[in-house]
């Protein structure tokens, strides 16, 4: 079966940096995306990647390695407004999105 | 990044009566849109996949006559829960896909629809 398996709720200090991981086995593999969910909202997209290595786009960072089926999110110099529900899916052979179930990531001043 | 509208973000409805949630992409053609729904602290459950002039592809499980599914044009498509109960009461989510089947989806703001 396919999966994508991500830690349910992490939490951190303001101003710290937070990886958060996901690991997946799905049937085939055509990207791997991050989005960012608030309580209450739509996701909203945060990196795609489809090769191995690190994306970095301002204090968001997406790392991949396609031979260990793993991806890590990494966040820094946390704020507030951060806390959200943070979400990986993958793209499978068939190009079917297939969603992690989040992680919760609570910021503690 | 585009723009997705999704109207209403909120509505309450009586029971045996019928809800139709819009999407609408508002500066690009939506060649597939994606309708989700998702339950208190769950991830998204993808409900089904419509193609613009064809016939919507739903999930397993998914009651095709109930959650009825319409995506006539390449900027609209409508999901209409048909004789709603409580317990189709949920956080019904959309999202578009203008380029290829690599690219990203946008979403729209979701519908947080009540069955009283």
């Amino acid at each position: 079966g396919q999966n994508i398996d991500q830690p349910t709720e992490m939490t951190a200090t303001e101003g710290a940096i937070v990886q958060i991981n996901c690991t997946y086995q799905t049937s085939g593999f055509n990207g791997l995306f991050w989005y960012q969910q608030h309580a209450g909202e739509a996701p909203t997209f945060l990196s795609y990647n489809v090769l191995d290595g690190l994306e970095e786009k301002g204090r968001f960072s997406s790392f991949l390695s396609r031979s260990k089926g793993y991806s890590y999110l990494l966040l820094k110099e946390l704020q507030m407004k951060d806390s959200a529900s943070y979400l990986c899916a993958v793209t499978d052979s068939n190009y079917q999105l297939i969603w992690g179930a989040g992680t919760k990531l609570i910021i503690k001043p | 990044g585009a723009v997705v509208s999704q109207h209403p973000s909120r509505v309450i409805c009586k029971s045996g009566t019928s809800v139709k949630i819009e999407c609408r992409s508002l500066d690009f053609q939506a060649t597939t849109m994606f309708w989700y729904r998702q339950f208190p602290k769950k991830s998204l459950m993808l409900m089904a996949t419509s193609n613009e002039g064809s016939k919507a592809t739903y999930e397993q499980g998914v009651e095709k006559d109930k959650f009825l599914i319409n995506h006539a044009s390449l900027t609209l498509s409508t999901l209409t829960v048909t004789s709603a109960h409580p317990e189709d009461s949920s956080f019904y989510i959309c999202s578009a896909r203008g380029g290829g089947r690599d690219t990203e989806a946008f979403f729209g703001q979701g519908t947080r629809l009540t069955v009283v």
